[in-house]
């Protein structure tokens, strides 16, 4: 069983809009959560983490957490031809001492037209 | 402050052959993990590396085997490559501190035949 799920897309929206990505993970003992962007064959790069329910706002991102539902989501505003990628939604389960381990959702494939 | 860096980019081999990849951390950073990306698929974590040894381990055959050095440094070798191995292979590393974000390096695309 995937412990990390994401609508695999494709996902397309018109330039100017709002993206949303969502995400749903399995352990309820995850307590930290990234967004990673990753560009056709390029490397994941970070562009959101967040650890407490609600919302964090970064630019045109807002990451949002809820814990009881065990979901988070990534929106995109005044979506930008740029932004086109593959969004990659990770969940850390660590505690102090143990192995920083990520675990991945397959990614959400966003194409953002003109 | 220098950033992950990974080498080769890019390495082709031969079924059975054997491989490794290296990463240089981040400035003052002294973990390391290693993680396989298949096409089409997110990152899966192989095993990370903390003060020269291993202290974290994803569901990866013993083939798979890693080094740390005193300069925080870290190899990734596989052993009797098989086709199923062909991946982008990326190291991240980490201050080790609760919270404290992965930066991935560049990546090795490495492509066996």
């Amino acid at each position: 069983q995937k412990e990390v799920e994401q609508n695999s897309g494709p996902l397309s929206v018109p330039e100017g809009a709002i993206a949303s990505l969502n995400c749903t993970y399995s352990d309820r003992g995850s307590q930290s959560f990234f967004w990673y962007r990753q560009y056709s064959g390029k490397s994941p790069e970070l562009i959101m983490s967040i650890y407490s329910n609600g919302d964090k706002e970064d630019g045109r991102f807002t990451a949002q957490l809820n814990k009881a539902s065990q979901y988070v989501s990534l929106l995109i505003r005044d979506s930008q031809p740029s932004d086109s990628a593959t969004y990659l939604c990770a969940v850390e389960i660590g505690s102090s001492g143990s192995a920083r381990q990520l675990t991945f959702g397959s990614g959400t494939q966003l194409t953002v037209l003109p | 402050e220098t950033g992950v860096t990974q080498s080769p980019t890019h390495l082709i081999k031969t079924r059975g052959q054997q491989v490794t990849l290296r990463c240089s951390s981040q400035s003052g950073h002294n973990t390391v993990s290693w993680y396989q990306q298949a096409l089409g698929q997110g990152p899966q974590f192989i095993f990370q590396y903390y003060r020269e040894e291993e202290n974290g381990r994803g569901n990866f055959p013993p083939r798979f085997s890693g080094l740390q050095f005193p300069n925080y440094s870290s190899e990734l070798n596989v052993n009797a490559l098989e086709l199923d191995d062909s991946a982008l292979y990326l190291c991240a590393s980490s201050s080790g501190k609760h919270n404290s974000p992965l930066h991935f390096g560049n990546g090795t695309r490495l492509t066996v035949t």
